[in-house]
């Protein structure tokens, strides 16, 4: 089983709507979560963290649930300018290597 | 904020040929990461380096090497270019142990082994 596992897509959506993506992680003692955005032939950039409480920075809702070791991302009133890849990342106890997963590319459409 | 620069955006080289990817960052961070991007493959670590002349190895560190004299600047060196080394090279930075902040990239280096 990869450590950290995502959804490719595409997940296709029209303008407005809302659509969440999910992150799995396989090792119980990750400290640490984030959200990343990558557009197409850019490198990744943060996008929020990932508190136990949950966090919302405008459209975006980030939520971790450790005793189902996942992270989701949700996205409402999606923008054309939404579509990107989204990589989670996690960072377990003590450790300096962040793991990422693979990434959920996602296609807003007109 | 954090910035992290990489020597070139775009590379051609052939094979056989030594290359240097040059990173830089200007956080003071201690710990500095090289990855590949590969198409359906996601990022995967080649070295990492959590202080000055330290290094270790990633996940597919055949065919590379790393240097790291100061702490601001972390170099990949691909000794002898093959063409299964083309891809996206992406450096990233972390302030380093204990902290619970994230990684930071660099704008990337695309090469092309031909």
């Amino acid at each position: 089983r990869k450590e950290v596992e995502q959804d490719p897509g595409p997940f296709n959506v029209p303008e407005g709507a809302t659509v969440a993506f999910n992150c799995t992680y396989s090792n119980s003692a990750s400290q640490s979560f984030f959200w990343y955005r990558q557009d197409c032939r850019k490198e990744p950039k943060l996008l929020m963290s990932v508190y136990s409480s949950g966090n919302e920075d405008g459209r975006f809702t980030a939520q971790l649930n450790r005793a189902s070791q996942y992270i989701s991302l949700l996205i409402r009133d999606s923008k054309l300018s939404d579509s990107a890849t989204y990589l989670c990342a996690v960072i377990p106890w003590g450790y300096q290597k962040v793991t990422f997963g693979t990434g959920t590319k996602l296609q807003v459409i007109p | 904020d954090v910035k992290v620069t990489q020597s070139s955006r775009y590379l051609v080289k052939r094979t056989g040929e030594k290359v240097f990817l040059e990173c830089v960052q200007d956080m003071d961070h201690e710990n500095m990461f090289w990855y590949r991007q590969d198409p359906g493959l996601g990022l995967r670590l080649i070295y990492f380096s959590y202080d000055v002349k330290m290094k270790e190895k990633g996940d597919i560190p055949e065919g590379y090497s790393v240097s790291r004299e100061k702490k601001e600047r972390f170099s990949l060196i691909l000794e002898s270019a093959s063409t299964n080394q083309t891809s996206m090279y992406l450096c990233a930075s972390h302030s380093g142990q204990g902290s619970t902040d994230t990684q930071y990239f660099g704008p990337g280096t695309r090469l092309t082994v031909l």
